[in-house]
């Protein structure tokens, strides 16, 4: 039982360039959520997807999208990265929106 | 402006002592609220809860009171293990949008043997 798994660990992008991180969950969770977090700071919900099929805004969505693939997977892709988007992004899943997040290892990103 | 503020980044204890950690929130829309345990180069993982009926909730060594009126709200370890020492975060939604949870900055929190 994997739980919430996140790649890639680490990328290194230059300013405009492209990429998708991925986000898997064995737990047959109906949730999963996209969060940031900056150095000293908390973590801010980029996206969230409260059921298969749907997804909502959190509060930093500008220059992100992402895609419920289907119910295991949530991927979260940056069209065009900028230097702002450096940080560490997790990923996290519930059964419900009302019960326990619980979080991947998370994706440390830096745009150059 | 911060909804939810963790006013000390840090806090120092002794083994065996108690930690106190505290959070305060400004959106008296909030009614739910959790703390969450950060290790280095990991995800957080949830602690503890508390719903805005209630205003304490105890489970082994940790216990969250809620103060409504004060919008306050602290997370008490004791007692206090080296193995404690971590980021806590403070987090809170509301149940008319439970899919936002908004998050304070972190404590850390460091356990001295």
């Amino acid at each position: 039982n994997a739980g919430v798994t996140q790649t890639p660990k680490f990328q290194v992008l230059k300013t405009g360039q492209s990429m998708t991180l991925q986000c898997a969950q064995d737990m047959n969770h109906n949730s999963m959520y996209w969060y940031r977090q900056d150095p000293g700071m908390g973590l801010r919900l980029i996206y969230y997807s409260a059921s298969e099929g749907t997804t909502d805004k959190g509060e930093v969505p500008n220059g992100y999208n992402v895609s419920r693939l289907n119910k295991r997977e949530f991927s979260l892709r940056l069209e065009s990265a900028a230097p702002s988007q450096t940080s560490v992004y997790f990923c996290a899943s519930s059964r419900t929106v009302t019960d326990t997040q619980y979080f991947g290892p998370g994706t440390r990103l830096t745009v150059l | 402006d911060q909804q939810v503020k963790q006013n000390s980044p840090s806090l120092s204890v002794q083994e065996g002592r108690i930690s106190i950690l505290n959070c305060d929130y400004t959106n008296s829309m909030f009614d739910y609220f959790l703390w969450y345990k950060k290790y280095p180069a990991e995800g957080p993982t949830f602690l503890i809860s508390i719903s805005s009926i209630k205003d304490k909730n105890e489970d082994g060594r940790f216990t969250v009171f809620l103060n409504k009126s004060a919008k306050h709200l602290s997370l008490h370890i004791v007692p206090s293990q080296p193995g404690d020492s971590a980021v806590y975060f403070c987090a809170a939604k509301s149940n008319t949008n439970a899919g936002k949870s908004t998050f304070g900055d972190g404590t850390t929190l460091t356990v001295k043997p």
